[in-house]
């Protein structure tokens, strides 16, 4: 089973800022790597596929990054809808789907 | 496209439940659906996906052998029968589409990708 983690756990950024976070498999996943949001109460929704690609109406500021074991997820200039909790997810050798563990975004 | 949960409740130690999954607004037949799971404050699980014909499924380690997942094209529904429960199943149990097919250790499967998500439907095991 291909272990994920993140980090860091939580990230405090102020509106309009600049957050990376960072996602390592324990082995290579390829580009085979998803990212979705998560806010309070709320189902995850996807966000990145195939490490890079936005899903549909993702808006152009979630950026995804990185292939084999370590993947960057950048999110420019935050807007007030973004803080939430993100989780990857590899998709390259399974069953089993494995996600990390989340970071959250919080407002500084 | 749109995945509704129900069937959520609050059940004892050691007996069964059977989740729901309804679907609409998509070809239900043609894609594979997953079960993912989220403890209280905690993060995601991925439990079972069954391919597109139901003929295949599999399972994530902590669940196989006590949960058992089917769907119904006929109906537009994927299930989740849950036997021997535990108070660690206590979680939210969400279905998911996912939104393509590739060959997985030798079955068309999904591609692993998530997308959408039901709402979520709240398990409790408690005595």
């Amino acid at each position: 089973e291909i272990v994920m983690t993140q980090s860091p756990a939580t990230l405090s950024v102020s509106p309009g800022e600049t957050a990376t976070l960072t996602c390592r498999a324990s082995q290579t996943v390829g580009s085979n790597l998803a990212w979705y949001q998560q806010k309070p109460g709320q189902a995850p929704r996807l966000l990145i596929y195939g490490a890079s690609t936005r899903a549909t109406d993702i808006p152009a500021r979630f950026s995804g990054g990185g292939s084999g074991t370590e993947f960057t997820l950048v999110i420019d200039g935050l807007q007030s809808e973004d803080f939430a909790v993100y989780y990857c997810q590899q998709y390259n050798n399974w069953p089993p789907l494995t996600f990390g563990g989340g970071t959250k975004v919080e407002i500084k | 496209v749109r995945l509704v949960e129900s069937g959520g409740s609050v059940v004892q130690p050691g007996r069964s439940l059977r989740l729901s999954c309804a679907a609409s607004g998509f070809n239900f037949r043609s894609y594979p659906i997953h079960w993912v799971r989220q403890a209280p404050g905690k993060g995601l699980e991925w439990l079972a996906v069954m391919s597109r014909d139901g003929l295949n499924e599999y399972y994530a380690d902590p669940v196989r052998g006590r949960f058992n997942i089917s769907r119904d094209n006929s109906k537009n529904t994927l299930y989740l029968l849950m036997n021997s429960l535990r108070p660690e199943d206590t979680a939210v149990y969400y279905c998911a589409r996912d939104p393509g097919i590739t060959l997985v250790r030798g079955v068309m499967l999904g591609l692993g990708r998530l997308d959408p998500w039901g709402q979520g439907t709240l398990v409790t095991v408690s005595s």
